[in-house]
């Protein structure tokens, strides 16, 4: 069964104190990882899409990497409007339903001034 | 570009009542559409997958009887809750899949419709 796992649940950082959040994942062949940022009451918002491992990916304060097993949200120098619900997703590439994604749990960050 | 909308973003009705829930690609055609369901403080849940111009595809434990879909056009697909019940109350969340904004196969989400059943 296809998985993903986040970690941490949840994170509190300083603004200015940049780490990384974890997706871990279990698919059987994986067509694509992606990143959302989903803020309270909203839909999530597209951040990334990774597709092989060893791809980096970086708008702005953030980074996306991709590793066979796993993938990395790097959040450089946070500000206040960083907070959000970070989820990751993956779609497997031989799933019945192939086009659908597996989301993890989330990791809730919180960024104080 | 790959902008979602849904409609309305929020929705109070009476139990036994039915709900429909718009969901919209505004700046790209869309052959596929997802329907999502999320609880306080939970994950999204997938509820059914729709093709433009077929049957959509439920998952396990989704009554096609009550959450009704419907993706009559390459920009429209239309979720509609019938005899609706305090149990269905939940945030509803539509997306869209568009292969050339952010990579094949990306999903892009629209705002979501808040639903209370009293």
């Amino acid at each position: 069964e296809d998985q993903v796992t986040q970690s941490p649940e949840a994170l509190r950082l300083q603004e200015g104190e940049s780490s990384s959040l974890n997706c871990s994942y279990t698919v059987s062949g994986l067509r694509g990882l992606f990143w959302y940022r989903q803020d309270p009451g909203k839909g999530p918002e597209f951040l990334f899409t990774l597709y092989s491992a060893g791809e980096e990916k970086e708008k702005e304060r953030l980074k996306a990497t991709l590793t066979k097993k796993e993938s990395f949200l790097h959040i450089t120098a946070p500000k206040p409007e960083d907070s959000a619900t970070y989820l990751c997703a993956v779609q497997a590439e031989f799933s019945p339903g192939a086009q659908k994604l597996v989301f993890g749990q989330g990791t809730r960050l919180t960024i104080n001034p | 570009g790959a902008v979602v909308s849904q409609h309305p973003s929020r929705v109070i009705c009476k139990s036994g009542t039915s709900v429909k829930i718009e969901c919209r690609s505004l700046d790209f055609q869309a052959t596929t559409m997802f329907w999502y369901r999320q609880f306080p403080k939970q994950s999204l849940m997938l509820m059914a997958t729709s093709n433009e111009g077929s049957k959509a595809t439920y998952e396990q434990g989704v009554e096609k009887d009550k959450f009704l879909i419907n993706h009559a056009s390459l920009t429209l697909s239309t979720l509609t809750v019938t005899s609706a019940h305090p149990e269905d109350s939940s945030f509803y969340i539509c997306s869209a899949r568009d292969d050339y904004a952010g990579g094949p196969d990306t999903q892009y989400f629209g705002p979501g419709t808040r639903l209370t059943v009293l």
